[in-house]
Order: C-alpha cells, then structure tokens, then sequence
C-alpha cells in the first residue's frame, strides 16, 4: 500500500465519546501533520510533528490529542468533544517540516458529533 | 481579513475554455502550494512556486513576489478539472501553511 492512509473514513460520536482516528504514512517521510477543514472555511492546521516530535501546536484545544509513536504513525485522540468539532480532519505527510516540501494528503476522516 | 485571499470564490465554465483562478496574500512567504481538492475530501499537491512560473500539462502557475498575488491556469479546460482549487501559503513557522478558503470550478462539457 502506497502514500497516505486514515482510517476511519466516517466517524459518528457522542459528545462524551472517546475515539481515536489514525494515520500511516508509507512514503518515508518525516514529517506528519493534522488539519481540520469545517465547511465553508479554509483548511485550518492543527499539528505538526517533525521527528516525531511535536514542532507546531495550533492552539487546539485539549480535546483534541495527538499521538506521533513513530514516523510512519500519527493519532489524533478524541474525548469530550463539541458538536461544532464535526468536520473533515485530514492528515498530511511531507519529507521534512520545510515549507517548500510538498505535502501529501491522506483521504480524510469525516467526523460528526452529536 | 484573511492572510490569503482567492477569486473568485466559484466559477462555472464550459469545456474548452481557459480559466484564470487567483490568489493574493498579505505575509511575506517562503513558498506557496496550489492544491486540488475532489469531492469526497482527497487533496493532491498540483504546485510549490517560489518564483516566476511552472507548468504541468495543461496546469500552469505564477506567482509575482512583489505583489504579492499568484495565479492558477487551466487551460482546455475538461469536466474532470471540476474541483476546489486551493492556494497555501507558508511562512517562517514549521511545516505551518495559510491557506485560502478555496476557489470552487465547475466545468460543464
């Protein structure tokens, strides 16, 4: 299997849920990113891990956790979450943290929250 | 106001014909991404300009430094162009892209 991969591909949850969604990335890359695209607004970042280790923290609240095990893995753990938090959350890999790096898009996990 | 800005935010076309999708900024950048998205979520890197121009099929991108403004063009434009294009900009911070709130194409045959 090649590129980037997110499972699920749908989650439906309550608000005292707890859930994980998860991303592999098979291109050797180093580093790894979270984005969540709400409906009519742009792709907002979430995380940056580089080396597995966190370089950027968006000011996400703490709901929202993730998890870097190795450079081909990323986890964003859920709990507790809002109704406004259902969205499109896209994982992304790239070969550094560089912004000229070319950054590849996994399919994305389409989160709802009742 | 947002730190990138596309126009139009929808376009509707007719096979065949050349479009012209924008995007202005208002940071000083290091780099920026066109990117297409289809339906269903899945987003493709289509370019990473720095300077002057780059081409890929029918696909070519501009950017002007000073201004501050890049362009996307389609040219013989074909229904399966028909996607949210979507312009990110990136500045100093780690791997941390702008991006703009996305250019929707229609392209009828």
């Amino acid at each position: 299997e090649t590129g980037v991969t997110q499972t699920p591909r749908h989650l439906v949850m309550g608000m005292t849920n707890k859930k994980s969604l998860k991303c592999e990335q098979h291109l050797g890359h180093n580093a790894m990113y979270w984005y969540k695209q709400s409906a009519k607004k742009p792709l907002e970042l979430m995380f940056v891990y580089s080396l597995e280790e966190r370089v950027e923290n968006n000011s996400v609240p703490s709901r929202f956790s993730p998890e870097c095990p190795n450079s081909s893995h990323l986890f964003l753990h859920l709990h507790t979450l809002q109704p406004e938090d259902s969205a499109l959350y896209l994982c992304a890999s790239s070969r550094t943290s560089g912004l000229t790096d070319t950054q590849y898009f996994g399919p994305g996990t389409r989160l709802t929250v009742l | 106001k947002n730190e990138v800005e596309q126009s139009p935010q929808n376009l509707t076309a007719q096979e065949g014909e050349f479009i012209t999708i924008n995007c202005s900024y208002s940071v000083g950048i290091s780099a920026l991404h066109w990117l297409q998205q289809h339906p269903g979520g899945g987003i493709v890197s289509l370019f990473m300009l720095s300077s002057g121009k780059k081409k890929h099929g029918r696909l070519i991108a501009t950017i002007n430094i000073q201004e501050k403004h890049s362009s996307l063009h389609i040219t013989a434009s074909h229904p399966r162009d028909s996607a949210v294009y979507i312009c990110a900009v990136g500045g100093t911070s780690y791997g941390k892209l702008t991006f703009g709130q996305g250019t929707i194409l229609t392209v009828h045959p």
